[in-house]
C-alpha cells in the first residue's frame, strides 16, 4: 500500500473546473494506475477514472466529456480536472490506486469535500 | 454498468456479536468483488479482495464469501473498531460500488 495525500479548493464556482491533485508516497510511481471516485451527499460511490498513462485512461462514461487525469511521474503526483461544475458535482473526493490484476483499490486517501457553489 | 446492491444499509450490533453485510451484483461478475471499510475521518481500507482474500494485516475476524451474483462479508466477533461503514465493489467491468452500510453501536 501507499500513503495518498490529496488537495485543492474546497469550494468551485458553477461552469468552473474543479482540479484536485494528489501527492503519493511511492517511490515506484509510475508502476502504477491512479485513479478518482466521488461520493456526493447522500448517495454512493462513484468511479470517475484511473490511468497508468496517457495511453491507457479509463473514464466513467457519464463523465467522460468533462474530466480529464493527468499523472507527473517526476512528482509523484496525478491530478484531476472536471470542467462546467454543477451542484451535483458537490461530492467528497477521493484519490485512490488502482490495481488492475485485482480489479480494486488498494489504496486511498481520506477525501476532500469539494462544494460547488457561487 | 453493473448495478450493486448492498443491504442492509444500516444495523445495529454489540460488541462480540456475529455480523453479515450483503451485495448482491446485477449480472454475474465471476469473483472481481472487494470490500473496504471506512471509518470516519480516514481514508476507506480495502478489507477482501476477488470475494473471499484477506489483505494482508486485516484480523481473522473478517471473512468474505460468495460469487456470481451475490456476495457476503461476516464479522465473526465484532470489535469496537469496526463500528464503520463497509462497502463493495466490483472489478468485473468498469467499477461501481454498493451504497454502504453502517455499522453502528446498539
Amino acid at each position: 500500500q501507499v500513503q495518498l495525500q490529496g488537495s485543492g479548493p474546497g469550494r468551485v464556482r458553477p461552469s468552473e473546473t474543479l482540479s484536485l491533485t494528489c501527492t503519493a508516497s511511492d517511490d515506484s510511481f509510475s508502476n502504477f494506475y491512479w485513479g478518482w471516485i466521488r461520493q456526493p451527499p447522500g448517495k454512493g460511490l462513484e468511479w470517475i477514472g484511473h490511468m497508468y498513462n496517457v495511453r491507457s485512461a479509463n473514464y466513467n462514461p457519464s463523465l467522460k466529456s468533462r474530466v480529464s487525469i493527468s499523472v507527473d511521474t517526476s512528482k509523484n503526483q496525478f491530478s484531476l480536472k472536471l470542467t462546467s461544475v454543477t451542484a451535483a458535482d458537490t461530492a467528497v473526493y477521493y484519490c485512490a490506486r488502482w490495481v488492475p490484476a485485482r480489479k480494486n483499490f488498494d489504496s486511498w486517501d481520506q477525501g476532500s469535500l469539494v462544494t460547488v457553489s457561487s | 454498468d453493473i448495478q450493486m446492491t448492498q443491504s442492509p444499509s444500516s444495523l445495529s450490533a454489540s460488541v462480540g456479536d456475529r455480523v453479515t453485510i450483503t451485495c448482491r451484483a446485477s449480472q454475474s461478475i465471476g469473483n472481481y468483488l472487494n470490500w473496504y471499510r471506512r471509518k470516519p475521518g480516514e481514508a476507506p481500507k480495502l478489507l477482501i479482495s476477488g470475494a473471499s482474500t484477506l489483505q494482508s494485516g486485516v484480523p481473522s475476524r473478517f471473512s468474505g464469501s460468495g460469487s456470481g451474483t451475490e456476495f457476503a462479508l461476516t464479522i465473526s466477533s465484532l470489535q469496537p473498531e469496526d463500528f464503520a461503514t463497509y462497502f463493495c465493489q466490483q472489478g468485473y467491468s468498469t467499477p461501481t460500488f454498493g451504497q454502504g452500510t453502517k455499522v453502528e453501536i446498539k
